[in-house]
């Protein structure tokens, strides 16, 4: 286990169109997390996992948005109906449930034409 | 709200030169702060955590309560230290048991020879 990996880094999309975006965190961490990270802005929350329940959402987190993490392993983010100001890096992350230290993957790079 | 603010978007300082990268935070209650560093084309990753107190390839940051600051700082600057730093700060949400974790903007360290 080298650490937290995403799928795909990088997505190209049309307006309109739906898209998915995958991330397997480290094999032992309970707590899983993502954010989206813009041009010049630090990462944001968008929600959170610990095992398969997701337990917090941010408002940030609209309706076109939905993350699942089945059987508390990996996790999928789907965007519905993408906008162009979906654009951005979806970052995901993990820790053990008694640390507050996040572990981040790669990175997804999500472009909405 | 609890925010974290990062004034400079970029620091742009010689090798061997010392280096002070500025976080100043909003929360009330008690803080958990962190650094996380980004070097080109990598991941991000955590640096150092004020509650470890320690150095970390020669960074150092004290938490400033009275000034709400955990500035970072390296006297003499490396040109592999070149990256973006994020600072951030970590806090529980009310009777969940999960921590937030929300960044600052980010400011870009350029270390020149």
């Amino acid at each position: 286990d080298t650490g937290v990996s995403q799928d795909p880094r990088h997505k190209i999309t049309k307006r309109g169109q739906n898209v998915t975006f995958r991330c397997d965190p480290i094999s032992e961490h309970n707590r899983l997390y993502w954010y989206r990270q813009t041009l010049g802005q630090g990462p944001e929350f968008l929600t959170y996992f610990q095992n398969e329940a997701q337990l917090e959402k941010s408002r940030l987190l609209s309706d076109r948005f939905s993350a699942e993490r089945p059987k508390g392993s990996f996790s999928t983010l789907e965007i519905q109906r993408t906008e162009q100001g979906d654009s951005a890096m979806y970052l995901c992350a993990s820790s053990f449930t008694w640390r507050t230290e996040q572990f981040f993957g790669p990175g997804t790079r999500l472009t909405v034409l | 709200a609890q925010r974290v603010t990062q004034p400079e978007k970029l620091l742009s300082v010689f090798k061997g030169a010392p280096v002070e990268l500025k976080c100043n935070y909003s929360y009330s209650g008690s803080p958990e702060l962190f650094w996380y560093v980004q070097y080109s084309r990598q991941r991000l990753q955590l640096l150092l955590r004020h509650i470890s107190r320690e150095s970390i390839k020669g960074f150092t940051a004290d938490l400033n309560k009275g000034e709400t600051s955990f500035h970072l700082k390296k006297p003499f600057a490396q040109e592999e230290d070149s990256a973006m730093y994020y600072c951030a700060l970590s806090y529980p949400l009310m009777n969940t048991g999960f921590q937030k974790l929300v960044f600052g903007t980010g400011t870009r360290l350029l270390v020149s020879p």
